[in-house]
């Protein structure tokens, strides 16, 4: 079964400071992996999409790397700001028919001023 | 702009009722999902459709149906509402297959 697994759940940070979510997956065949962001009470909203070539990228002070060997995948924020408490969801497609998406728990991030 | 509209944000309502969730969006997307939301899960998915007329079933299908009679609408209906299907509902649309999916806001579901 296609299983996404991220880390830490939830996380408190200082403003200002940078912090690196994690994400691993057993998603095969594997398609791309997204990150999202959802504020409370919103729906998500995509940061980044990475196909398997692809081993970084970056949406402003969001960079997320992919490492298609160890199935593993993380998003660096830099810099955090109080806007950037929400929730960041990685999330999977396989490449079936379908391209059906698998998503991740979530890590609930709250930068504290 | 184009956009994607679930109505209503929140309902509350009595077990055994039936119950349909709206999803609109403007952006002609060939594909539209629902997913369900809970605690300590991802988004589940509940059905989705392909186009006019295409739906199926995913991961978590039971109490609930959808029909796709335009391309800008997949309305979401519970047949007898259950206490387990109070969550947050999320109607989601793209363009093709392993591209970027866009999320409502969200419909607040409570059954009592």
């Amino acid at each position: 079964k296609n299983q996404v697994e991220q880390s830490p759940q939830s996380l408190i940070i200082l403003e200002g400071k940078n912090c690196t979510l994690q994400c691993n997956y057993t998603v095969s065949p594997f398609s791309n992996l997204r990150w999202y962001k959802q504020d409370t009470g919103r729906g998500p909203v995509s940061l980044t999409i990475m196909t398997f070539s692809e081993n970084t990228k970056s949406n402003g002070r969001y960079t997320a790397t992919l490492d298609a060997d160890t199935k593993q995948s993380s998003l660096h924020i830099t810099a955090s700001q109080l806007s950037d408490s929400a929730s960041y969801i990685c999330v999977v497609s396989d490449n079936n028919a379908g391209n059906m998406l698998t998503f991740g728990g979530g890590t609930r991030l709250m930068v504290k001023p | 702009d184009a956009e994607i509209t679930q109505s209503p944000r929140h309902k509350i309502t009595e077990t055994g009722r039936q119950v349909t969730l709206a999803c609109h969006q403007t952006w002609n997307h060939n594909n539209m999902f629902w997913y369900r939301q809970d605690l300590g899960h991802g988004l589940r998915l509940i059905h989705y459709s392909y186009g006019v007329h295409d739906t199926n079933k995913g991961e978590v299908s039971d109490g609930y149906s959808v029909s796709r009679s335009n391309t800008e609408d997949l309305p979401l209906t519970l047949e007898s509402a259950a206490s387990s299907q109070t969550s947050v509902y999320f109607c989601a649309s793209s363009t093709g297959l392993g591209t970027e999916a866009f999320f409502g806001q969200g419909t607040r579901l409570t059954v009592v």
